[in-house]
């Protein structure tokens, strides 16, 4: 079974541009959630989607956006980017329903945005 | 407020040397969920263990053994006769599953470092 995939692994934008990450969970997943990772701040949650409804959302200013499609990939979207976005974006799914509602979170290998 | 402290930030040890890595978290959650993921250079996270709030009973998997304690609020990690490969970031996280949502809390990660 493939896992997480992310693409692409590395990004390099100016500031002020905008950029998309995308994601493909394993497949029968339908919970995606999105988390920044600074040396500074650690792994912070950014937004979870599931059934292409965002079901959560962390304290994250509104530059930072995603979505859902009805085959579970997602996306996220940057807009107006500033160095502090510099960051590695992880992608995790889980299956997210039911009696297997908290089965664990399975990250992909991460997409590295580097901001100048 | 939630929140998942690992004090240690970096541990330096010789191979075959035994090593734990303490976790001690804050919730006022009665249900909840702990996990530890591993971190190697990849930038990958690999899920290693979840237990949930009402099973306090401690696990061992191969080289890998768990110690949670509800009455200090920590979920500590041993390494038995440490290898080169076990060198990486190790995080302890805090699951809240409150409502329809499926959110981890991280800690800040102990970068564990094992010499030949």
């Amino acid at each position: 079974k493939a896992g997480v995939t992310q693409t692409p692994r590395y990004l390099i934008k100016t500031r002020g541009q905008q950029v998309t990450l995308s994601c493909s969970p394993i497949s029968g997943h339908r919970s995606v959630s999105w988390y920044q990772q600074t040396p500074g701040q650690g792994l912070q949650f950014l937004f979870e989607y599931f059934s292409e409804t965002q079901r959560n959302k962390g304290n994250f200013p509104g530059r930072f956006s995603g979505r859902q499609f009805s085959n579970s990939r997602s996306e996220m979207n940057v807009s107006t980017l500033e160095l502090g976005d510099s960051a590695l974006y992880l992608c995790a799914s889980s299956l997210g329903q039911g009696e297997i509602y908290n089965s664990p979170l399975h990250f992909g290998n991460g997409t590295r945005l580097t901001v100048t | 407020a939630q929140k998942v402290t690992q004090a240690q930030t970096e541990i330096s040890v010789v191979e075959k040397e035994d090593v734990t890595l303490d976790c001690v978290y804050e919730t006022r959650d009665t249900t909840y969920y702990l996990f530890w993921y591993k971190q190697p250079p990849s930038g990958e996270l690999v899920f290693l263990i979840r237990r949930n709030s009402f099973d306090e009973q401690n696990e061992i998997s191969g080289r890998y053994s768990w110690n949670f304690q509800k009455s200090t609020s920590s979920f500590n990690f041993t390494i038995t006769a440490s290898q080169v490969v076990d060198s990486a970031v190790y995080f302890c996280a805090l699951g809240i599953y409150g409502g329809a949502t499926n959110k981890l809390i991280f800690g800040t990660g102990t970068l564990l470092a094992v010499q030949p």
